[in-house]
């Protein structure tokens, strides 16, 4: 069974930084194209980021670019995101999730539960 | 940068009956969009990809139509687990970026 477990969320204060994990298990991590997408409380899903399958290329929002880094430890089955620099309209609740394999079909076939994080004084 | 637009931003419909939701793109994303929906307190489900195509395991009562800039999502007879928050999304210029749509509350009239 599939599972993306994310950690790492919590209450930090603007200007301050987070990283957040993701643990894969059920599938060979190391085959997949991942990312990070975020929901501000009562709003939609924006995509915050993309990772290749060996790190090698990593695709960014424009309003988290230079401020948040996303990386993978295949060795580790797990996913992070680094958070610096966190403004307060970085609260939300932050997703894992895997894209599916089928060439030209770059879709969220699996989500995580979401990590929550509040950027606030 | 593709904008994609969903309307209604809500739909009232009764259990049994049709819910057809629209979704649109500012320029063509060919037939790469997907629909997904999202249960209050869950993450997202995937529904649809490539417009038309369901995702493992969803009922044949969602489908999905369309191409280019104009795609619809189309529940025939709401059952009363559907009542959720539909969001399309388009792929079209993967891996670069990604772009949701705003939503669609489908609630119970």
């Amino acid at each position: 069974e599939v599972q993306l477990v994310e950690s790492g969320g919590g209450l930090v204060q603007p200007g301050g930084s987070l990283r957040l994990s993701c643990a894969a298990s059920g599938f060979t991590f190391s085959s997949y194209w991942m990312s990070w997408v975020r929901q501000a409380p009562g709003k939609g899903l924006e995509w915050v980021a993309n990772i290749k399958q060996d790190g090698s290329e990593k695709y960014y929002v424009d309003s988290v670019k230079g401020r948040f880094t996303i990386s993978r430890d295949n060795a580790k089955n797990s996913l992070y995101l680094q958070m610096n620099s966190l403004r307060a309209e970085d609260t939300a609740v932050y997703y894992c999730a895997r894209v599916s394999p089928t060439p030209g079909i770059a879709v969220y076939d699996y989500w995580g539960q979401g990590t929550l994080v509040t950027v606030s004084s | 940068e593709i904008v994609m637009t969903q309307s209604p931003a809500t739909l009232s419909v009764s259990p049994g009956e049709r819910a057809t939701l629209s979704c649109r793109a500012s320029q063509s994303v060919s037939s790469n969009l997907a629909w997904y929906q999202q249960k209050p307190g869950q993450a997202p489900r995937l529904l649809i990809y490539g417009a038309s195509t369901r995702a493992t395991g969803i009922p044949a009562r969602f489908s999905g139509s369309g191409s280019g800039t104009e795609f619809t999502l189309t529940i025939s007879s709401l059952q009363s687990e559907d009542f959720a928050v539909y969001y399309c999304q388009q792929y079209n210029n993967w891996p670069t970026i990604f772009t949701f749509g705003p939503g669609t509350k489908v609630d119970i009239k």
